[in-house]
């Protein structure tokens, strides 16, 4: 079964470093998302990607994030200037189409630790 | 602001025994929810979507059931596995930012032998 796949699965940067984050969706879908999931707590949308355009995002998504799809297949978050409060696992999904009953699938995530 | 309420926490039960995990929400107007299964570790697996129109959905061992008018949805497992033991999400979505999903912040699942 097509999976999403993220590199790299642990991050170590230094605060005020950029980060970028990389996404292999699953290869006919068409709606990309980036999801973020502080330790312990619940996981909170950031963006979400249509048609190389942001469709929607979060209050989080400000203008230290950015998301693009350089050659097609992946799609990335970058992240200027970390701060410590970056610090979370970072979930890229993936889905066909952005009706109600059309599943997104998730990859396993990057942990993203800022020292 | 719209809201997912999970409960219990967290549940532990004996290996074969069934569970019933709740959800209630506030996101208006309603476009759609989904259960997610969350192994430590991974990502997040969908079990079920349920629109409007859909009361009841099963995937194998796993029933969603959502009343939309009390705004409340269950996620019932039957017959419970070792492997069920994860974090159980409810996702909602609204019609007017579809992709702009609210996440409760789980039911943690412990399936003992």
């Amino acid at each position: 079964e097509p999976e999403v796949t993220q590199t790299p699965s642990h991050q170590v940067t230094q605060m005020g470093q950029e980060v970028i984050l990389r996404c292999v969706p699953i290869s006919n879908h068409l709606y990309f998302y980036w999801y973020r999931q502080i330790l312990g707590q619940k996981v909170e949308f950031l963006v979400s990607f249509y048609n190389n355009e942001i469709s929607e995002k979060s209050e989080i998504f400000d203008d230290q994030f950015s998301v693009e799809r350089p050659d097609g297949s992946n799609f990335t978050l970058k992240i200027r200037s970390t701060k410590l409060e970056d610090s979370a696992m970072y979930f890229c999904a993936s889905s066909e189409g952005d009706r109600g009953n059309q599943p997104q699938h998730f990859g396993d995530g990057t942990r993203l630790s800022i020292l | 602001k719209n809201q997912v309420e999970q409960s219990p926490q967290s549940l532990i039960i004996l290996e074969g025994k069934n569970c019933t995990l709740q959800c209630n929400y506030t996101v208006s107007p309603f476009s759609n929810l989904r259960w997610y299964k969350q192994d430590t570790g991974r990502g997040p697996v969908s079990l079920t979507i349920m629109t409007f129109s859909e009361n009841t959905k099963s995937n194998g061992r796993y029933t969603a059931t959502l009343d939309a008018d009390t705004k409340q949805s269950s996620l019932h497992i039957t017959a419970s596995q070792l492997s069920d033991s994860a974090s159980y999400i409810c996702v909602v979505s609204a019609l007017t930012n579809a992709g702009k999903s609210t996440f409760g912040d789980g039911t943690t699942l412990t399936v003992k032998p």
